[in-house]
């Protein structure tokens, strides 16, 4: 099946630190460009990071020099490193297979979303 | 940075067709992208580059885009239609923006 599972989400203080992990199957991994999106409770979608097939990274203003995304293609997994967690960052955190190179949308694949919740 | 604006919401009847707008500067120009998300699931894809249907996707849902508005249009509107809907475009200097969402009642 084709299937991404994200895991690692939980409560952390204001700024620490977490990992999250996106299990990726059922498709050839190392040829996909992936992407984190983020969406908090009520709100609408955010984009987070993107890597290439070639592990280039992209960040949004918000989160550059925060957060490190990562793939490891030989386990068929994504991560994304999350620093200096604030507030702001608490949200359902999903992983997003590109449908096209360049980094671009759409975003055609979707795992389920695991929650990260900022507080003391 | 590139903003698209949605309505908050729209409400149809079963049956009826159901028009949910995306606007943004000249997105006539950019390939426009939509999600549907029910609640407590993870977005689907299902439009892309303005009118194209990813399968699996009922020929209910079509797109098209011109000038400054994209439009998602649902056909013989269905009570499972019932979701939010985002509109996503491509833009190098704005971070791959998301619209806002409609939530699209079926009453």
């Amino acid at each position: 099946e084709v299937q991404l599972v994200e895991s690692g989400g939980g409560l952390v203080q204001p700024g620490g630190s977490l990992r999250l992990s996106c299990a990726a199957s059922g498709f050839t991994f190392s040829s996909y460009d992936m992407h984190w999106v983020r969406q908090a409770t009520g709100k609408g979608l955010e984009w987070v990071s993107a890597i290439g097939t070639a592990g280039d990274t992209y960040y949004p203003g918000s989160v550059k020099g925060r957060f490190t995304i990562s793939r490891e293609n030989a386990k068929n997994s994504l991560y994304l490193q999350m620093n200096s967690l604030r507030a702001g960052d608490t949200a359902v955190y999903y992983c997003a297979r590109g449908a096209v190179a360049g980094l671009a949308p759409p975003f055609d694949l979707w795992g389920r979303g695991t929650l990260v919740t900022v507080s003391s | 940075s590139y903003v698209l604006t949605q309505p908050p919401s729209v409400s149809v009847a079963p049956g009826q067709t159901a028009r949910i707008t995306c606007g943004g500067n000249n997105i006539g120009s950019k390939s426009v992208h939509w999600y549907q998300q029910k609640p407590g699931q993870a977005p689907v894809l299902v439009v892309y580059d303005d009118s194209d249907r990813p399968s699996g996707i009922p020929e209910r849902f079509s797109g098209s885009n011109s000038g400054n508005t994209a439009t998602l249009t649902i056909s013989r509107v269905e009570a499972g239609d019932e979701a939010d809907y985002y509109c996503q475009v491509w833009d190098s200097s704005s971070d791959h923006p998301f619209g806002g969402g409609t939530k699209l009642t079926v009453l």
